[in-house]
């Protein structure tokens, strides 16, 4: 039974065409994380939410956009990809507070550009 | 600033052989601390977490860690491995803020030889 789910698992796109990437959970947890892993390395966090409340890192480029319309599904928008954003694109959730919560993680979106 | 150090970029057993990866964190406050296996073009699937309590916790798939503070360190080991558990394995702290967004380190890739 899956519960964080992601759509495609594999996506193609073009140079400088916005992309969009999608999640979505079961699990009724608050937040909602994106990460994006490179090649051979680790995961790197984008942004998350806690409910409706939008946290960016520092570090992460104006080209990638987050929407959350809802409990269940978050999406990643990239607006205009570059060859250096091909990468796994992982969203994970987890419960809210800060607590001892764990975070789901999806099956990953495999982005290529062309 | 958190961060996780995995010495070992990749590390090879003998199947039946007993395994341990080496993880080493820096966090000021007491950690929450993860271990996540993924498998090629996979998302991340939780092996254990240790919150508090008991410095040695067990995991799934014959798995376990302990919490050394005074080192601080997060080792995984496993008594015997399969050929099964050849993937790559990230060791992460939980971020108390927000729900706990993860630092991962870089990941060690475990083959399995028979």
């Amino acid at each position: 039974d899956a519960m964080v789910i992601q759509n495609p698992r594999y996506q193609v796109t073009q140079f400088g065409k916005p992309v969009t990437l999608s999640c979505s959970q079961t699990l009724n947890h608050n937040v909602m994380y994106w990460y994006q892993q490179k090649s051979s390395q680790a995961p790197k966090l984008l942004f998350h939410y806690y409910d409706k409340d939008f946290n960016n890192e520092a570090d992460t480029p104006d080209n990638f956009q987050s929407r959350r319309p809802n409990t269940s599904f978050c999406f990643l928008d990239i607006r205009s990809p570059g060859l250096g954003d091909a990468a796994m694109y992982l969203c994970a959730t987890s419960r809210g507070g800060t607590g001892n919560t764990e975070a789901f993680f999806g099956q990953g979106t495999r982005l290529t550009v062309v | 600033a958190q961060s996780v150090t995995q010495p070992d970029i990749h590390i090879t057993v003998s199947e039946g052989a007993s395994l341990e990866l080496r993880c080493n964190y820096s966090y000021g406050a007491t950690p929450y601390l993860f271990w996540y296996v993924q498998s090629p073009g996979q998302g991340l699937q939780l092996l254990l977490k240790y919150f508090s309590g008991d410095t040695l916790v067990q995991g799934i798939k014959g798995f376990e860690a302990e919490f050394k503070r005074s080192q601080s360190s997060f080792n995984l080991r496993k008594p015997s491995v399969h050929w099964s558990d050849a993937a790559e394995y990230f060791c992460a702290v939980g971020v108390r803020e927000y729900g706990n967004k993860l630092v991962f380190g870089a990941g060690t890739i475990l083959r399995v030889k028979s």
